[in-house]
């Protein structure tokens, strides 16, 4: 079970704006920064956001992240069809000394 | 550009001694900026942090982190002459049969930088 909660499933269609969500259950997020991770079939996941809100060089500003005491949110605007994809949030848990994960959210472009 | 590039054997024994070898490039491993870690994602599923390694500012040496999980049966090293941090997970069942990445990162955030991942699959 993840220590993270997402939605296991959302879905848009080309043109509009989803937003994926990540709650914590174990304070993780209320006090460290969240990332997020897109991850295409069969490949790695690569950063889209880290630092709660800040894209690395590369990642369109389509993609946009926020943060509250003790949830996240991740927004694609402007849906293509090559989002459909697995997307996962992330923090550092103190006591685990590393980051733990949601158990992802899975992305159809309809 | 920071990279990473997982290698070892893609198949593994039950009850034997999983090894794999993370190389990078672009950073050393002995640097204090970055920890160094190792994460898997079994068939289907999500990620898992295995455990991670890292020089301190204060110290000439590498402290590990290890999930409790899998904290009796891993053990994370480096090998400064080669720019390599390795894995090992001993006593494999078919339970640990996942994709294994390696990764960096800096601070108490997650990783920045993953590899490519290997698939492991532990059968006899």
């Amino acid at each position: 079970q993840s220590v993270l909660t997402q939605s296991p499933s959302v879905s848009g269609t080309p043109g509009q704006r989803v937003t994926i969500s990540c709650s914590d259950g174990s304070s993780s997020i209320g006090r460290n920064t969240v990332s997020w991770y897109q991850q295409l079939p069969g490949t790695a996941p690569k950063l889209l956001i880290y630092r709660n809100s800040q894209r690395p060089s590369g990642v369109p500003d389509r993609f946009s992240g926020s943060k509250s005491a003790t949830s996240a949110s991740l927004a694609i605007s402007g849906l293509q069809s090559e989002d459909e994809a697995d997307y996962y949030c992330a923090a550092w848990d103190d006591s685990l000394h590393g980051p733990v994960f949601g158990g992802g959210t899975k992305l159809t472009v309809l | 550009q920071l990279q990473l590039q997982e290698s070892g054997p893609g198949l593994v024994k039950p009850s034997e001694t999983l090894a794999l070898t993370c190389t990078v490039s672009g950073a050393s491993v002995s640097s204090r900026s970055y920890y160094w870690g190792w994460l898997r994602q079994p068939p289907g599923k999500g990620l898992e942090w295995i455990g991670s390694i890292y020089y301190s500012a204060t110290t000439d040496s590498a402290s590990t982190d290890y999930n409790p999980s899998l904290k009796s049966r891993v053990t994370i090293s480096v090998d400064t002459s080669k720019n390599q941090f390795s894995l090992r997970l001993d006593s494999v069942t078919a339970a640990d049969t996942a994709v294994y990445y390696c990764a960096g990162g800096v601070g108490a955030t997650p990783p920045l930088y993953w590899g490519q991942g290997t698939l492991v699959t532990v059968s006899s």
